[in-house]
């Protein structure tokens, strides 16, 4: 069965802070994605990786950074968390480009 | 980019009752996928649909590409499909472009 994980369900954070977020798929899947999710705005991509140490910038890549050094497990780095970046963060992989995406539960980061 | 547009945006059904949810976008696609999300926030991928028609359980979809909609119905709705169901696109290589999604709430 399919599963994607995200460390924590919900974090809140100081401004200022460097905040973690990380996912691992069991899927053995090439491309991993992160997307934050708004309401009224629905899903914005923030960065992708297509294979181990690779990643491409999405839609928002300000004031983020990724990490992918084992093909399980792609990182999501606020450097200095502000409250404009509380959010929902979802993680989703896929085997290929033109498939289906698995998405982990979220992050739900608030930033005070 | 490619324009997604989900309508409507918003739907409240009597338990039992069918319905019809609509993606239109802007260009051509070689991928275009229908996911719900629930109450709690999990996106579950319901079809990968570029074109053509899929089924399953009470849940269809209608890829019309070269119109350039794609067309989610539900039948008989429950409680339980309540949520947002996310229309997501892409053309050839590209990532995806999501919709801004639809609100279903589906009363006992």
């Amino acid at each position: 069965d399919v599963k994607v994980t995200q460390s924590s369900r919900y974090l809140v954070k100081r401004t200022g802070e460097k905040v973690f977020l990380e996912c691992v798929q069991d899927m053995d899947h090439e491309n991993m994605f992160w997307y934050r999710q708004d309401p009224g705005l629905g899903l914005r991509l923030i960065y992708f990786s297509y294979d181990v140490k690779m990643k491409e910038k999405g839609d928002i890549p300000e004031g983020y950074s990724v990490s992918r050094e084992k093909k399980e497990r792609f990182s999501l780095i606020l450097e200095s968390a502000s409250t404009n970046q509380t959010s929902m963060y979802l993680c989703a992989s896929s085997v290929g480009g033109l498939t289906t995406q698995y998405f982990g539960p979220g992050t739900r980061l608030l930033v005070l | 980019g490619i324009q997604v547009e989900q309508s409507p945006p918003d739907l409240i059904l009597q338990e039992g009752a069918n319905s019809t949810l609509r993606c239109n976008f802007s260009d051509s696609v070689n991928n275009l996928q229908w996911f719900h999300q629930n109450p709690w926030g999990q996106l579950i991928n319901l079809f990968y649909i570029p074109s053509g028609t899929k089924q399953n359980g009470r849940l269809s979809a209608t890829t019309v590409a070269t119109e350039r909609y794609s067309l989610l119905y539900i039948s008989s709705s429950q409680t339980t499909d309540s949520g947002v169901y996310f229309c997501a696109v892409a053309p050839a290589n590209s990532k995806l472009t999501f919709g801004k999604g639809i609100t279903l709430s589906v009363r006992p």
